[in-house]
């Protein structure tokens, strides 16, 4: 069965530092990856999305950026963070098929910037 | 793009009773809505989905409507009982699997 981890679990960070948050993916072959930002009661807003290595798409434009090294890596990043970078994390997968396919997510990052 | 609305905000209901969340969508391309669930501090989970080209699907005590003229659909809860007290967010898809999120809405069963 397919899983997906995501990690660090929980974050927090000073106003300016970096980031990188990972996102794997096991028992599935070229997922579509995607990067998911919640604040605190809001629904979810969605900010990278990725349908095979190396090909990245904004939704939103920000301080921050991903990248798909792998097939099953997603990993989302920023050089300087905010403090509107606050929220949870999620990143989620879909199968490879275009079109109506569920999404699963990770357990999150809950990210708080100081 | 897509616009997603989603009422109410907050639901309060009696254990038993039947809850009824509902969302509406700006484009008619959208052809793919599934209904998350997600507990405080947790994972959204998937709990039922719906595509354009049936007006209703039903899953135990979860049913979900769609109606494509109106664009709209809900979400449809019976026999209520405390563990589904959480807050659920509907969402609309284009193809190419980007789902578009509602606001959410808390659902608050009261023993």
């Amino acid at each position: 069965s397919q899983t997906i981890h995501q990690w660090p679990a929980t974050l927090v960070q000073p106003v300016g530092s970096p980031l990188s948050l990972e996102c794997t993916v096991e028992g599935t072959s070229n997922p579509n990856l995607y990067w998911y930002r919640q604040a605190a009661g809001r629904g979810l807003q969605l900010l990278f999305y990725s349908v095979g290595i190396g090909q990245i798409s904004s939704e939103v434009p920000q301080n921050l950026s991903a990248s798909r090294p792998q097939d099953r890596q997603f990993i989302l990043s920023s050089k300087k963070l905010l403090l509107s970078d606050s929220g949870f994390y999620l990143c989620a997968w879909s199968g490879p098929l275009i079109g109506n396919q569920p999404q699963h997510f990770g357990d999150g990052t809950r990210l708080s910037i100081l | 793009g897509e616009n997603v609305e989603q009422h109410p905000s907050t639901l309060s209901v009696q254990e038993g009773d039947s809850a009824v969340i509902k969302c509406t969508y700006s484009d008619s391309a959208s052809n793919y809505f599934p209904w998350y669930k997600q507990e405080l501090g947790k994972r959204p989970q998937l709990i039922i989905d719906i595509r354009s080209n049936v007006g209703e699907k039903k899953d135990q005590r979860i049913a979900v409507t769609l109606n494509k003229t109106a664009k709209h659909f809900s979400l449809h809860i019976t026999e209520t009982q405390p563990e589904d007290s959480a807050v659920y967010f509907c969402a609309a898809s284009i193809w190419a699997n980007n789902l578009f999120f509602g606001t959410g809405t808390r659902l608050t069963v009261i023993p």
